[in-house]
């Protein structure tokens, strides 16, 4: 079974960065791209971007592209989301999928 | 970006009643190779999306065949048979025919 764990939840300053984790286990995360999907609270789904492990290319919707950079390390199945120059607009719950499979989210709460 | 709109925003549903949540897309989702790419997840209080049907109408593994989904290039279904307390939560179209990948606002069901 195939299962995405997910790094815990963070508070953080705004105008800083945070980096979230993504570790697949019972697959090879080659096998997929590893997709990250924003939902703020109380809203719907919103998809940050995409990665392809299997060759380090990335895909982003055009509105994060100066926010979230997306990595990958094959040697730990893991797949990572970056996010940089944090605001309260950034405060939400960060989904990683391949869109069978989710993760059980990471919420980042921005504040001072 | 392709537009997804979902109506009814919410749903009240008798057990054991069926329910219809509809999609509609603002370009068509059918590749030339055959397949429509539209899908549906649910969302459960607090937590991950689960994926219901991929591809339009195939179910996807682990999820009970009282939820179908149909359509055509742009319109999409999803229907549930016999409801149950278990379908409670808000129902997501998504399409991942290209990037951005978007999703509909949701559909909130409830039960009367």
């Amino acid at each position: 079974e195939v299962q995405l764990q997910q790094s815990g939840a963070e508070l953080v300053r705004p105008g800083t960065s945070v980096k979230l984790s993504c570790k697949v286990s019972g697959d090879t995360i080659t096998a997929y791209y590893m997709h990250f999907v924003k939902q703020r609270p109380g809203q719907g789904l919103e998809w940050i971007g995409r990665i392809d492990p299997e060759d380090d290319s990335t895909k982003y919707a055009e509105k994060f592209k100066n926010k979230a950079t997306l990595t990958a390390d094959t040697s730990s199945n893991t797949a990572y989301l970056k996010l940089s120059s944090l605001t309260s607009e950034d405060t939400a719950t960060y989904f990683c999928t391949t869109f069978a499979y989710w993760g059980q989210g990471t919420l980042v709460t921005v504040s001072s | 970006d392709i537009v997804m709109t979902q109506a009814p925003l919410s749903v009240s549903v008798t057990p054991g009643e069926s329910a219809s949540i509809s999609c509609r897309s603002s370009k068509s989702l059918l590749h030339s190779n055959g397949i429509t790419y539209v899908y549906w997840y649910l969302q459960k209080p607090g937590k991950s999306p689960q994926l219901l049907i991929y591809r339009m109408s195939n179910l996807a593994s682990g999820v009970p065949d009282r939820f179908s989904g149909s359509g055509s290039e742009t319109d999409f279904t999803l229907k549930i048979s016999r409801v149950e307390a278990e379908d409670v939560g808000i129902y997501y179209c998504g399409q991942l025919l290209e990037n951005p990948h978007t999703f509909g606002a949701g559909t909130k069901l409830e039960l009367k």
